[in-house]
């Protein structure tokens, strides 16, 4: 079962706008992770927060986390056509290496 | 450094036949976790091997086994086919520490017919 559920499930926005994601999830957690995947392909990773942090950058990604609401967002800023993708957050509980995926945002970027 | 591969990139099978997919790990990885990606239940864990031990497992019936050699590359194994098992395999390579930053493969297209 799927512990994380994104919101929303599908975004379209214009080529040079920001894109706004968000994950919640129900237990405790380790690590918090954010994946992109291209149609039918391979999970690419994007970004990892540990527990203890509350905010990370990585080029144009912003990632924040709040274990008080047990939630996360992904914000890419200047997106591109070439962003156009499935975004997918997954925890790992503090039990184990183990990963729960969320069900994922539909990017779709206009050009 | 070279990523994870998975082989065969696609496969079709028929139903009650048995399947194994492969899977390479990134060098000097030794974790490999197995998921299982449909329309229907998105991304679901099937296991992991850390060193050549199953360390974690998901809620997949017995059909759905795996190992890992001595050189971590994977495999994993699907008997009986049901058409319910069409899914995309992916594989997700790590160093097996925390904080388990996970690096997948391309992945399997697997369909039953």
């Amino acid at each position: 079962s799927q512990q994380g559920e994104e919101d929303p499930q599908a975004l379209s926005i214009q080529e040079g706008e920001n894109a706004t994601m968000n994950c919640s999830y129900k237990t405790s957690i380790n690590n918090l992770q954010w994946y992109r995947q291209n149609s039918g392909r391979g999970l690419v990773h994007l970004i990892l927060i540990r527990s203890n942090e509350r905010e990370k950058h990585s080029g144009r990604l912003r990632v924040t986390l709040d274990t008080s609401k047990k939630s996360s967002s992904l914000l890419i800023t200047a997106s591109r056509a070439a962003d156009t993708a499935s975004y997918f957050c997954a925890t790992d509980e503090t039990s184990g290496s183990r990963l729960t995926f969320g069900e994922g945002t539909q990017l779709t970027v206009n050009p | 450094k070279a990523g994870v591969t998975q082989t065969p990139r696609y496969l079709i099978k028929t139903r009650g036949q048995q399947v194994t997919l492969s899977c390479s790990p990134i060098s000097g990885h030794r974790s490999v976790s197995w998921y299982q990606q449909t329309p229907g239940q998105g991304l679901q864990f099937l296991f992991e091997y850390f060193s050549e031990t199953q360390r974690n497992k998901g809620n997949f019936p017995g059909r759905f086994s795996g190992r890992q050699f001595s050189n971590s590359r994977s495999e994993m194994n699907v008997s009986t086919l049901e058409l319910g098992d069409s899914a995309l395999y992916l594989c997700a390579s790590s160093t097996g520490l925390v904080p388990y930053e996970q690096y997948f493969g391309p992945g399997t297209r697997l369909t039953v017919t």
